[in-house]
């Protein structure tokens, strides 16, 4: 049973770089994308960007100009950094799994996220 | 398009059979995953591609599909299910980025 296990500061002050760490514990990393997505207070879902085993990335255009997404496939881990953040990013942000598949029959794509980490409160504040 | 659009509410009594829809161009090629997430936990996946249910997730949660339209239904919804449910799939731009829906605040009377 895969696991997800992330950590990172949770207070930050204006015009710092937010920095999480997701371990992956219990399976495979290749072959999947690494994902982090953030959810401000009382807000739905935000994808910030993905990453996967050979560190070819994918990032929200909203966010790419401060995001960066990297691996370290030798402890099976990913992280996060965004930097210059504001009050706007204050969020639970979250390490997840994501599954990319392809139905042949239908000939539709799919993916899903699966499983998720336990989430990190990240608060900019001054 | 990037968007998926959810009803913001919907409320089900005990019991009942509940929708919730989940509308986008992307759905066109994209099946639609679905997550339930309670107050202050993180979000668990429950559907996944045409109508698949993770291990653990009982057998009232079906997904769907048709045209622009992902359908996530509970049939005989229980107090439990009361939680924010939010569809996701990518966007057919062809730049392969994750869109989420806004989420659908489900409410068991």
């Amino acid at each position: 049973q895969v696991q997800l296990q992330q950590w990172g500061a949770g207070l930050l002050k204006p015009s710092e770089t937010l920095s999480l760490t997701c371990a992956v514990y219990g399976g495979s990393f290749s072959g999947y994308y690494w994902s982090w997505i953030r959810q401000p207070p009382g807000k739905g879902l935000e994808w910030i960007g993905e990453i996967n085993h050979s560190g070819s990335t994918n990032y929200n255009p909203s966010l790419k100009s401060r995001v960066t997404i990297s691996v370290d496939t030798s402890k099976n881990q990913f992280s996060l950094k965004l930097s210059s953040v504001t009050a706007a990013d204050t969020a639970v942000y979250y390490c997840a799994r994501g599954v990319p598949d392809y139905d042949f029959w239908s000939g539709y794509f799919l993916d899903w996220f699966d499983p998720w980490g336990q989430g990190t409160l990240v608060t900019v504040s001054s | 398009s990037s968007e998926l659009t959810q009803d913001p509410a919907v409320s089900v009594a005990l019991g009942q059979t509940v929708r919730i829809t989940c509308q986008g161009d992307s759905l066109r090629s994209y099946y639609a995953s679905w997550y339930q997430q309670k107050p202050g936990q993180a979000p668990v996946l429950v559907i996944y591609g045409k109508n698949n249910r993770p291990s653990g997730i009982p057998d009232r949660f079906s997904g769907s599909s048709s045209g622009n339209t992902a359908s996530l239904t509970i049939t005989g919804a229980q107090a439990e299910d009361e939680a924010d449910y939010y569809c996701n799939s990518r966007d057919s731009s062809g730049n392969h980025h994750v869109v989420f829906g806004g989420g659908t605040k489900l409410t068991v009377l």
